[in-house]
């Protein structure tokens, strides 16, 4: 069974409208990420949480937000969404803030905005 | 500042060929060298981790050695197969920005039957 979930698995919107990625974990883990994968590029780093603080945010744009509910969840909300915003979105998780030497990886969700 | 290298985009092999891919990395620190994989349709895990004080990690077959003068993390595999299909990355623990990871670029197995 996965242990990270991410919904939903492909998601298709327009330009300018909103959308949530949605992201729960069942590792019992107290750190969480967000990173975006684009064609040719490597893994981008978005943000990390800990314990359900924002500790690092390397997304410049206010766009894009990420929403902590409870300490397994890291829901990713963007807004005046673009083509460019068009990437497949990994949520991650790992032990601690320090333990990223050993991140566990959702399925991701793959945004089209057309 | 920290950084990888991964030069190889896609690498086409046969079942029961060797699998070499580069990855080189710069860093001041000691570093923390990871191999990941990603098959198609998931997002990456963990393959490997080498730290000084091992040099080597080996998993599922794979193995990577650190080599601290060539300042390089190659993965090695004796004999792939089609299972093996996917994209490596290698990657680095930035020790100075909060451990996160630097990525490489990955490189696309692609092994024919």
């Amino acid at each position: 069974d996965p242990k990270i979930i991410q919904k939903p698995k492909y998601l298709v919107a327009v330009t300018g409208s909103e959308k949530i990625l949605i992201c729960e974990q069942y590792l019992g883990h107290n750190a969480m990420y967000w990173y975006r994968q684009s064609a040719k590029k490597p893994l981008e780093f978005m943000f990390s949480y800990s314990y359900q603080k924002l500790m690092d945010n390397q997304t410049a744009s206010s766009r894009f937000q990420p929403q902590s509910s409870k300490k397994n969840h890291l829901d990713l909300q963007i807004t005046a969404l673009k083509p460019d915003d068009s990437a497949t979105y990994f949520c991650a998780s790992s032990q601690d803030q320090g333990a990223q030497n050993t991140l566990y990886f959702g399925a991701g969700t793959r945004l089209s905005v057309l | 500042g920290d950084s990888v290298t991964q030069k190889q985009g896609q690498v086409t092999l046969s079942e029961d060929d060797f699998l070499f891919i580069n990855c080189t990395y710069s860093t001041t620190t000691y570093p923390t060298l990871l191999w990941y994989v990603q098959y198609l349709g998931q997002g990456p895990q963990l393959l490997l981790k080498v730290t000084t004080a091992n040099n080597k990690g080996i998993s599922r077959g794979f193995e990577a050695t650190y080599d601290k003068g060539t300042t390089s993390f190659h993965l090695q595999k004796a004999s792939v197969q089609e299972s093996d299909s996917a994209v490596y990355f290698c990657a680095l623990v930035n020790v100075g920005d909060n451990s996160k990871l630097i990525w490489g670029l990955g490189t696309s197995l692609v092994v024919n039957p």
